[in-house]
């Protein structure tokens, strides 16, 4: 079955320093991977998606099928980025998606 | 009122009650989802719908049950829950099942006594 791995529960970083969210999925055809990201006291909304291939409030992401990754990229972290971030692969009709990711930015 | 909205916001109920969750999505797309999140744990699907039949059951128990009127409304009916099935229940629509982009609603947080 398709899973997607995030390993950190909680990342801390102060505003200013490059963040790393990481995101691993098992391989199983060739899946879509997304970024969601949900702000507090707002709703689960898409970030980014590995096909459009942008930046997004700074944020990239690159797929490396060879590792099976996915992690999500900011070189400087801003207060306002402190949320959590979900990594999810789309195959077979499917949403499957991480435990999620707690980003807090310190000022 | 635009986007996905769910009602209730915050539901309490005895394990004996019978409530409802409903979803209601104003972007016109023909697929709408049911998922649970739970502390810790990874969002979860619980049933899919496209056009308004089910497509995706995923070995929810039966004291959940889903209803699907039209494209724009999708319902969770609870009956006999247990206090594990405390939950945020997040509702969600794609404009087609085979689409990626996910529209979430703001949830339904569901305590069960």
């Amino acid at each position: 079955a398709q899973r997607v791995t995030q390993p950190e529960k909680l990342l801390s970083v102060f505003k200013g320093a490059p963040v790393e969210l990481k995101c691993n999925y098992s391989y199983s055809g060739s899946p879509e991977l997304f970024w969601y990201v949900q702000y507090s006291r707002q709703r689960l909304q898409l970030l980014l998606r590995h096909i459009s291939r942008e930046s997004i409030k700074g944020f990239t992401a690159d797929l490396n099928k060879g590792e099976t990754s996915f992690h999500l990229k900011k070189p400087f972290a801003q207060e306002e980025d402190s949320a959590m971030y979900y990594c999810a692969s789309y195959n077979f009709n499917k949403f499957y998606f991480g435990s999620g990711t707690k980003l807090n930015v310190k000022p | 009122e635009t986007g996905v909205t769910q009602t209730p916001r915050h539901l309490v109920m005895g394990m004996t009650n019978k409530k409802s969750l409903k979803c209601e999505q104003h972007l016109g797309h023909n697929a709408m989802y049911w998922y649970k999140q739970s502390a810790k744990k990874p969002l979860e699907l619980m049933f899919v719908y496209s056009l308004e039949e089910r497509v995706e059951n995923n070995s929810v128990p039966s004291r959940f049950s889903p209803e699907c009127p039209n494209s724009s409304h999708l319902f969770l009916h609870l009956h006999t829950l247990q206090p594990e099935d405390s939950a945020l229940y997040l509702c969600a629509s794609s404009q087609d099942l085979g689409t990626g982009e996910l529209f979430f609603g703001e949830g339904s947080r569901l305590t069960v006594l």
